[in-house]
């Protein structure tokens, strides 16, 4: 079956760590992206990647960083610069950034102890 | 400014019966895209419906519509015969041509579908 799985769904971590949040698809899309939710918010943009190799800062980037190696897997890194980073992630596709639709995976609880 | 605004935080709606979800949006762009995304309490954002800025008719999608009044700046969306499986957060969303594509999200109105 094709589309985005991103793991775990619940991670832990304690104050001071970097953590990776990994999402992966299968649809052979070439934007991926990364947003991020808090408890009675839309989402907001981390970043994005319209294409292999090539990333861009969305709207709240400070304390993440990513990686496009491949074009199924787009990893985000939050840092411990990210000051408040217990939230949930989201990982998204589109087949281009031009298209309509952005399909989601079934995202990451992220919890800082 | 908000450039996406939900003013209902929470709706509700008998089952079988339809509803109206506001969104007002802004911009200056004059090439832009609508969007309504659903997201259950597992947490995953299902598309439902696109409108473009230069379509001339409301968008439709099943049980979906689009109630989009361009002057107003509104992009409402009609669920018809509700269903209890609706019951969810709905977004509306927004991309800019000239924002590199990116989509904007409003908070969310929170649909309770009751029995």
């Amino acid at each position: 079956d094709g589309g985005i799985t991103q793991s775990p769904k619940y991670l832990f971590r304690k104050e001071g760590q970097n953590v990776t949040l990994s999402c992966e698809q299968n649809l052979n899309h070439d934007a991926m992206y990364w947003y991020r939710q808090d408890p009675g918010q839309g989402l907001r943009l981390i970043y994005y990647s319209q294409i292999v190799n090539d990333f861009q800062k969305g709207d709240i980037a400070e304390g993440y960083s990513v990686s496009r190696e491949k074009k199924e897997s787009f990893p985000l890194t939050v840092t411990s610069a990210q000051k408040n980073p217990t939230a949930f992630y989201l990982c998204a596709s589109s087949i281009s950034p031009l298209t309509r639709e952005q399909f989601f995976g079934p995202g990451t609880r992220l919890t800082v102890l | 400014a908000q450039k996406i605004t939900q003013t209902q935080p929470g709706m509700f709606v008998q089952e079988k019966e339809a509803v109206t979800l506001d969104c007002t949006y802004d911009t200056s762009d004059p090439s832009y895209g609508l969007f309504w995304y659903k997201q259950p309490s597992s947490g995953e954002m299902i598309f439902l419906i696109y409108q473009g800025s230069y379509d001339q008719q409301n968008a439709t999608e099943g049980r979906y519509s689009l109630n989009f009044q361009k002057a107003r700046k509104s992009a409402n969306l009609v669920i018809s015969a509700s269903q209890l499986g609706d019951s969810a957060m709905y977004f509306c969303a927004m991309r800019e041509a000239g924002s590199n594509y990116k989509l904007t999200f409003g908070k969310g109105t929170l649909l309770t579908v009751n029995p």
